[in-house]
């Protein structure tokens, strides 16, 4: 149980272009995503905090208008990069729970690669 | 805010052998510390927690100690096999938190 599917898991495009990643829980409804990025041979940077039906909380640093998020069912959240450039290239991973007192878990992540 | 340290960055254990990772956090609210293992090009995946109202939980060849008046928590891998090998993450929050706090990893390398 608890499986998190994360789509694509892997893309490349061109300077400019905007880039959707999935994030689905796929056997339980998850109240909270959450969106991270993870440079090489680095820990998880946490993005932003999605709750179903309202608005995502950013975490410092993170352009709001430039990492949009939507939270538009229990089982599905989605980030788009918009006019992305090369220094959005990163591996975005994606967590869900299905309750308050539950444990986060993983999707197994996006390689974005923006030439 | 919550601050966590893990030690050490890397680690190579020979086939058989017992390896462990240790972690500390410094907010005496955080009462929640799972770890994760990550393989090359995969997500983070859950492979234990505890709570801080016990000391010691096991699963199969797999346990994690607190101390909670240390604020220190460690991973214990014992008869350690190749698919042991991977990146692992400790983190801790406050159960019921929006944020978990990562430690920076342990690249865990097995040698056969």
């Amino acid at each position: 149980g608890a499986v998190v599917s994360q789509h694509p898991s892997r893309v490349i495009c061109k300077s400019g272009t905007s880039v959707k990643i999935e994030c689905r829980s796929l056997d339980f409804q998850a109240t909270t995503m959450f969106w991270y990025r993870q440079f090489p041979k680095q820990s998880l940077m946490l993005m932003a905090t999605s709750n179903e039906g309202s608005k995502a909380t950013y975490e410092q640093g993170v352009e709001k208008d430039k990492f949009l998020i939507n939270h538009a069912s229990l089982t599905l959240s989605t980030l788009t990069v918009t006019s992305a450039h090369p220094e959005d290239s990163s591996f975005y991973i994606c967590s869900a729970r299905d309750g308050l007192n539950q444990p986060q878990h993983f999707g197994d992540g996006t390689r974005l690669s923006i030439l | 805010g919550e601050n966590v340290e893990q030690h050490p960055s890397t680690l190579s254990v020979q086939e058989g052998d017992s390896a462990v990772i240790k972690c500390t956090y410094s907010d005496s609210a955080s009462n929640y510390f799972p770890w994760y293992k990550q393989e090359l090009g995969k997500g983070p995946q859950l492979i234990i927690d505890i709570r801080s109202n016990v000391g010691e939980k096991k699963d199969q060849r797999i346990a994690v100690t607190l101390n909670k008046t240390a604020k220190h928590f460690s991973l214990h891998i014992t008869e350690t096999q190749p698919e042991d090998s991977a990146v692992y993450f400790c983190a801790a929050t406050i159960f019921g938190n929006e944020k978990l706090t990562f430690g920076t990893g342990t690249r865990l390398t097995i040698i056969p």
